[in-house]
């Protein structure tokens, strides 16, 4: 089976622009969530998914949003790009939002000019 | 949201066994204690969870004081391959909230 993916891997954009980042979850995981690496630091929660409702928000401005789609693959849209949002994404899925193990992938290495 | 606190770095050598610590104090009694690892450039792995008992599976062993107020990540051999950031999470009913975890350098 599929692991989680992501796309694209990398991306540069310049700051004032909108950036959207999309995940696949692992076949038949119905939550998703998002999260901001910097470089250097754990990963921080942005939004978490569950049945393409929004279940968890984490502290970041509402440049940041995303949704779920009925496949349950997700994106992450960010406008107003500032050179501070230069990070990995990371996606994760699980089969349920609590408690359960989650997948992450690879990420998307985006940099902010 | 409960949180963790983990050693910056710990260092070991290759084949010996390797304990790392986790302390959470405020932890409620819904709370699970999950352990998730990070290589470079890769993203987070799960390594392993657990409630109140001891929890063993392949790739780690999970020790939790009788008070749940820490615990302690234990690799029997490690290996090159385990050289990375290892963070313990607090999960109950949201997500995952990541501190800046341990790094682990494996020495050959």
């Amino acid at each position: 089976d599929a692991g989680v993916t992501q796309s694209p891997t990398h991306l540069i954009k310049t700051r004032g622009q909108q950036v959207t980042l999309r995940c696949s979850p692992i076949s038949g995981h119905k939550s998703v969530s998002w999260y901001q690496q910097v470089l250097g630091q754990g990963p921080q929660f942005i939004f978490q998914y569950y049945e393409k409702e929004e279940r968890g928000r984490g502290n970041f401005p509402d440049r940041f949003s995303a949704r779920q789609f009925p496949n349950y693959s997700s994106e992450l849209n960010v406008n107003a790009l500032l050179l501070g949002d230069s990070a990995l994404y990371l996606c994760a899925s699980s089969f349920f939002i609590f408690n359960t193990e989650a997948f992450f992938g690879q990420g998307t290495r985006l940099t902010v000019v | 949201d409960a949180k963790t606190t983990q050693p910056n770095s710990m260092e070991s050598n290759e084949e010996e066994p390797v304990h790392l610590p986790c302390n959470h104090s405020t932890i409620s009694g819904t709370d699970y204690i999950h352990w998730y690892r990070q290589l470079p450039s890769q993203g987070p792995e799960y390594v392993i969870h657990g409630l109140t008992s001891n929890v063993n599976n392949r790739m780690a062993s999970l020790a939790i004081a009788e008070d749940r107020k820490s615990s302690t990540l234990i690799l029997h051999r490690a290996t090159l391959r385990d050289a990375a950031v290892y963070y313990c999470i607090l999960r109950g009913n949201n997500d995952m909230r990541f501190g800046a975890g341990t790094r682990l350098t494996v020495k050959p």
